[in-house]
């Protein structure tokens, strides 16, 4: 079974700041999302990737298949990225989706 | 395009009292999935399926049951419904694994409080 891992668990930043979330996982995978979720809100899927790097406005996500390592980067941090942030991974064969427990982003003006 | 629809929003249930969470895709994705969200904790998976006529257990199915007839709708059955399972439960779709995997898209959200 695949176990993820979040880190931090908490962070709070300043308006402007580049932000890091990682995420470890233990087994090999097919795919591995970022999603986030807003307070009382819905989840909302960001990226999907299996390799390399994916780069979304000022979201960019990277993966390292190797290592079994990813990473959420914010570019020019701002209030508005304020929300928890959640990694998940797919196992080849695997039919399930495994979540860590997320990283709660707070950013002040 | 709706997405993922979830009913009902929010619902209060009594104990021993049953009901069934309703979720509807329109994307045609094969795969669908039920979680909970406990607070401070990640999605645990209750129940999934890959297609119509197929289902399986996740990691906390005791208490749940679910069926699916069709590829849009996969509802969650709750009978005798306890403390334990106050929660916020979420709806999910994707078209695939493997070649066929695709980002996740998930319902609003239901928040059920059993008393």
């Amino acid at each position: 079974k695949n176990e993820v891992e979040q880190s931090p668990q908490n962070l709070t930043a300043q308006e402007g700041e580049f932000i890091t979330i990682n995420c470890s996982y233990s087994v090999g995978i097919s795919a591995l999302h970022w999603l986030q979720q807003h307070p009382g809100g819905g989840i909302v899927s960001l990226f999907m990737l299996s390799s390399g790097k994916k780069k979304h406005g000022r979201l960019i996500a990277t993966i390292n298949i190797q290592e079994k390592h990813s990473s959420l980067h914010i570019t020019a941090s701002h209030p508005r990225d304020s929300a928890v942030y959640i990694c998940a991974v797919r196992s080849p064969g695997d039919d399930k989706i495994i979540f860590g427990k997320g990283t709660r982003l707070h950013i002040l003006p | 395009n709706a997405g993922v629809t979830q009913t009902p929003k929010f619902r209060i249930l009594k104990i021993g009292q049953s009901m069934t969470l309703q979720c509807t895709q329109d994307m045609n994705h094969n795969y669908m999935y039920w979680y909970r969200q406990d607070p401070g904790m990640g999605l645990k998976l209750i129940y999934y399926s890959v297609g119509a006529g197929i289902t399986d257990k996740g990691e906390v199915p005791n208490g749940y049951n679910v069926s699916r007839s069709t590829t849009e709708d996969f509802p969650l059955r709750l009978e005798l419904a306890a403390p334990s399972q106050t929660s916020v439960y979420f709806c999910a779709s994707s078209l695939g694994e493997g070649p066929r995997n695709s980002p996740l898209h998930f319902g609003n959200g239901t928040r059920l409080t059993v008393t």
